[in-house]
């Protein structure tokens, strides 16, 4: 069955530093990843995907995902965070029937 | 343009009653999901629908959840005689086409008193 895994309920960063969220995978086939992220308050909003093609993805807000097939990770990168980056960050994937599987969640703070 | 709307945003009940949450998917999206987000926990899939059918129930936890889709627009998700363990923000989503983007509401946050 497919999975994913946050190891870091936590995350963080001051501000302008790099960021990264941690995320690995297990699937049977070809991988299909996500990052979505989590205002409080409000769905989910979607922030990047990889399907096939560039290891390196970009998304939304300046977001970046390195896909790693040797490593089964697909970590969510960012080179300066914002204060307003400060939220919960999903990682998903998407399995044979469609449905989306997330991680339990990353919390990221970014201090001023 | 209009988003995924869900209706009611917040609603508290009593433990046994029956509550049916509503969900307005963006016009012409085939797609609809359903999933339950308990505290400090991941969304979790509950079902999704292709057009007016199931195509996969398989996250519905047991019996007292029940979802429908009649005329493959709104979508409500109905449970009988809750429970406690059923507070938890109830997230839809909807996409072009099965497979697609998903595209979600903020929730309807359930509270079983």
């Amino acid at each position: 069955a497919q999975s994913v895994a946050q190891p870091e309920d936590q995350v963080n960063v001051a501000e302008g530093n790099p960021l990264t969220v941690k995320c690995t995978y297990s699937v049977s086939g070809n991988p299909y990843l996500f990052w979505y992220v989590q205002y409080p308050n409000r769905g989910l909003q979607f922030l990047l995907k990889y399907i096939t093609g560039d290891n390196l993805v970009k998304g939304s807000y300046g977001f970046e995902a390195e896909f790693n097939k040797s490593q089964t990770s697909f970590h969510l990168k960012k080179p300066s965070a914002l204060v307003s980056d400060s939220a919960l960050y999903f990682c998903a994937v998407r399995d044979n029937n469609n449905d989306m599987r997330f991680g339990a969640g990353t919390r990221l703070t970014v201090k001023p | 343009g209009a988003g995924v709307s869900q209706t009611p945003s917040n609603k508290v009940t009593e433990k046994g009653k029956y509550v049916e949450l509503r969900c307005d998917p963006i016009s012409g999206h085939t797609a609809l999901y359903w999933y339950r987000q308990s505290l400090g926990q991941g969304p979790e899939f509950l079902i999704y629908f292709q057009g007016t059918g199931a195509a996969d129930d398989s996250g519905l936890p047991n019996d007292r959840f029940f979802a429908v889709r009649p005329e493959g627009s709104v979508s409500t998700l109905k449970i009988q005689r809750t429970e406690r363990g059923d507070s938890a923000v109830y997230l839809c989503a909807s996409s072009l086409s099965s497979g697609g983007k998903q595209h979600f509401g903020d929730g309807t946050r359930l509270s079983i008193l």
